[in-house]
């Protein structure tokens, strides 16, 4: 089935250890997405890659990297994770600018 | 700049009567407008979306939003809730200045469905 896929889908994680989220997508969209759903404020964009080969920050980015090497993958790192980084963190892509957004089911992270 | 307001966090209706989810939005530029929903421990799904073409738009699973540019309003309905309607709901505007757009999320409208 055509989709977005993440991994792990749910991670305890010790504080100040690196952690490496993964989204990989087979629809050969050009833009893909990390955000953060945290209760009570929506989804916030931390990351972007309007194509293989280039990134950007979004809203919250602190904290995060991600790399685009190929159009299909689309991993976050935190490098030292911390407590504020407890969150729910999904993936997207669209093609292109268009607003419509697929969305993987979402990386739960706890860090302690 | 560009914001969007959920103006109700939580809603509950009962299975059969109509649904109403209130979003406003502010955006210096013609924006595009979307609602997404959220079932639990699901990613989230596109319902509708507003471009500027006709102010009445149609979704998916019945639902409907109409956008009025005098309240700066896109609300979204239902005429009839169905039990697999429970979920939440977010609004979202996107401001169409660049290559790509760069989405803003409401905080959410949770609705519970009640037999």
């Amino acid at each position: 089935i055509a989709g977005i896929t993440q991994a792990p889908t749910s991670q305890i994680l010790a504080a100040g250890r690196r952690m490496t989220l993964r989204c990989t997508q087979d629809m050969r969209h050009n833009a893909m997405y990390w955000y953060r759903q945290d209760l009570g404020l929506g989804l916030r964009l931390i990351h972007y890659s309007n194509t293989a080969g280039t990134t950007g920050k979004g809203e919250v980015p602190d904290g995060y990297s991600v790399s685009r090497a190929n159009t299909d993958d689309f991993p976050l790192t935190l490098a030292s994770a911390v407590p504020s980084q407890t969150s729910v963190y999904f993936c997207a892509s669209s093609e292109g600018g268009t607003g419509e957004l697929f969305f993987g089911e979402g990386s739960r992270l706890t860090v302690l | 700049a560009q914001s969007v307001t959920q103006l109700d966090s939580h809603v509950s209706v009962s299975e059969g009567t109509p649904v109403l989810l209130r979003c406003n939005y502010s955006s210096s530029y013609s924006p595009s407008l979307f609602w997404y929903v959220q079932h639990p421990n699901k990613g989230l799904q596109l319902l509708l979306k507003y471009t500027s073409a006709a102010t009445l738009v149609k979704g998916i699973n019945g639902f409907e939003a109409e956008f009025k540019k005098s309240e700066t309003s896109f609300h979204l309905t239902k005429p009839s809730a169905h039990m697999s309607d429970a979920a939440e709901y977010f609004c979202v505007v996107i401001v169409t200045t660049d290559s790509w757009g760069k989405l803003q999320f409401g905080a959410g409208t949770q609705v519970v469905v009640t037999p």
